[in-house]
């Protein structure tokens, strides 16, 4: 079968850092996403892996392990505002399908 | 430059109705893909249109069909409605060859509710 499993909820205090894991087992593979949602909006792109290693984006990372399914994404300086809905999703083809987790709902506390 | 736009925003049907949702890609797209997203789940891809046909389709039952107009919008119908079919229904576009890092764009999406 097609997984993709994350974390349901975690919580951490403005200022600290919260990382996301991601494992996914899906039938092709071309690309991890990983997407910010906020209660009932739009789901806005964060970041993207397609080769191993570490991408660096302000205070966002993603880290990406083909050989084991694995990934994750580093919010550091966490703020308020960061509390969402953060989606782990799996290229499966050159088309374009996305398979999505459920989603980790992160809690930014004062 | 607008983004992807999806109409109605939010939307009352009753089981057995049919609705139909409309979706216009981001300018310079062509690509539009259709996703369901179940309250505390993620998207679920529903199918995808370009050149006006249905390119890939999820695992989903033929009650859910589209439709891609020569301007790229795309509309998806789904007949017969179940109380199951309440969710956030989700157009993203993306750009003619795929492979690059953020392709995919998603609108605000249309909450469809069935009483």
């Amino acid at each position: 079968g097609q997984n993709i499993d994350q974390p349901t909820e975690m919580t951490a205090t403005e200022g600290a850092i919260v990382q996301i894991n991601c494992t996914y087992q899906t039938s092709g593979f071309n690309g991890l996403f990983w997407y910010q949602q906020h209660a009932g909006e739009a789901p806005t792109f964060l970041s993207y892996n397609v080769l191993d290693g570490l991408e660096e984006k302000g205070r966002f990372s993603s880290f990406l392990s083909r050989s084991k399914g694995y990934s994750y994404l580093l919010l550091k300086e966490l703020q308020m505002k960061d509390s969402a809905s953060y989606l782990c999703a799996v290229r499966t083809d050159s088309w374009g399908k996305l398979q999505f987790g459920a989603g980790t709902q992160v809690v930014v506390t004062p | 430059d607008a983004g992807v736009t999806q109409s109605p925003t939010h939307l009352i049907k009753t089981r057995g109705q049919q609705v139909t949702l409309r979706c216009s890609p981001k300018s310079g797209h062509d690509t539009v893909s259709w996703y369901q997203q179940a309250l505390g789940q993620g998207p679920q891809f529903i199918f995808q249109y370009y050149e006006e046909e249905e390119r890939q389709r999820g695992n989903f039952p033929d009650r859910f069909s589209g439709h891609q107009f020569p301007n790229y919008s795309s509309e998806l119908n789904v007949n017969a409605l179940l109380l199951g079919d309440s969710a956030l229904y989700l157009c993203a576009s993306s750009p003619r060859g795929q492979g690059g890092r953020d392709t995919q764009y998603f609108g605000p999406g249309t909450r469809l509710t069935v009483l």
